[in-house]
C-alpha cells in the first residue's frame, strides 16, 4: 500500500466510448502524475501537475485529457482511443521540495481498447 | 538528464546478495542516481537514491563510484519476493519542473531458490 489509488484496477473499452481513470493520493503531496506502460516498452511518463497546475504534456495525442481539481485527485479523461493506447496507465505523486523528492506509485489501470 | 545502460537480466540465488550494475558515463555533477523496482503487474517502488556518497537504507545500499560514471545497487540477501525489473534512474532536480523521471529497460533480476 503506497498511498495511492487508482480506479479501476481493470477497463475493457471499443474504440466509441469515453472513460476516465481516477487516481487519489493520500500523502499529502502536491504533484501528481500520468505515465503509460506498454507491453515491452519502458515506463512514458504522460503529463505532470505541480501544485495543480499542469507542468508538462510529453506529446501526448488530445484523445488522452488530464484534470487536476485538487492536489489529491487525478483523471485522465479517455476518448476514442485507438486498440495501440492498450496498456498499463499508472499514477504517481511527489511531494515537491528543493531538491526532489521521490515518486510514490499506484497499482495502475490496465486499459484494453477493443 | 543522463542516459543509463543497465544488463538486461540477471540472476541470484536467495539468500545471497544481488549486486546490479548501472553505468551512466555522462553523468554531471548536479545529478543525483535514483534506483526503482517494479514488481509484476504493480507500480514502480522507489528504493534508494544517491549523489556522491554510498547510501544505505532499509532496502539496499547503493555504492557509487568516485567519478560518479557508475554505481551498483546491492541487495544483502535476496529473497523470492525481490524478482523484479530494477531501474537505474539519473536526473536533475528542478523544483520548477517536477520531479520528471525517465524509464529505460531495467534489469530484470531473478531470485532462484
Amino acid at each position: 500500500e503506497t498511498g495511492v489509488t487508482q480506479t479501476p484496477r481493470h477497463l475493457v473499452m471499443g474504440m466509441t466510448n469515453k472513460k476516465s481513470l481516477k487516481c487519489e493520493q493520500h500523502l499529502g503531496h502536491n504533484a501528481m502524475y500520468w505515465y503509460k506502460q506498454s507491453a515491452k516498452k519502458p515506463l512514458e511518463l504522460m503529463f505532470v501537475y505541480n501544485f495543480k497546475e499542469q507542468t508538462e504534456n510529453n506529446s501526448v495525442p488530445s484523445r488522452f485529457s488530464p484534470e487536476c481539481p485538487n492536489s489529491s485527485h487525478l483523471f485522465l479523461h479517455l476518448h476514442t482511443l485507438q486498440p495501440e493506447d492498450s496498456a498499463l496507465y499508472l499514477c504517481a505523486s511527489s511531494q515537491e521540495i528543493r531538491g526532489g523528492n521521490e515518486q510514490f506509485f499506484g497499482p495502475g489501470t490496465r486499459l484494453t481498447v477493443l | 538528464d543522463a542516459k543509463t545502460t543497465q544488463p538486461p537480466s540477471m540472476d541470484c540465488a536467495e539468500g545471497r546478495a544481488a549486486n546490479l550494475p548501472c553505468n551512466h558515463s555522462t553523468i554531471s555533477g548536479n545529478e543525483y542516481v535514483y534506483w526503482y523496482r517494479q514488481i509484476h503487474s504493480q507500480g514502480p517502488q522507489y528504493i534508494i537514491h544517491g549523489l556522491k556518497n554510498n547510501e544505505t537504507n532499509e532496502m539496499a545500499s547503493l555504492i557509487i563510484t568516485e567519478d560518479r560514471k557508475s554505481s551498483t545497487l546491492i541487495l544483502p540477501h535476496a529473497t523470492l519476493r525481490d524478482t523484479a525489473v530494477y531501474y537505474c534512474i539519473v536526473r536533475t532536480l528542478s523544483y520548477n519542473a517536477g520531479n520528471m523521471l525517465t524509464f529505460g529497460g531495467g534489469t530484470r533480476l531473478m531470485v532462484k531458490p
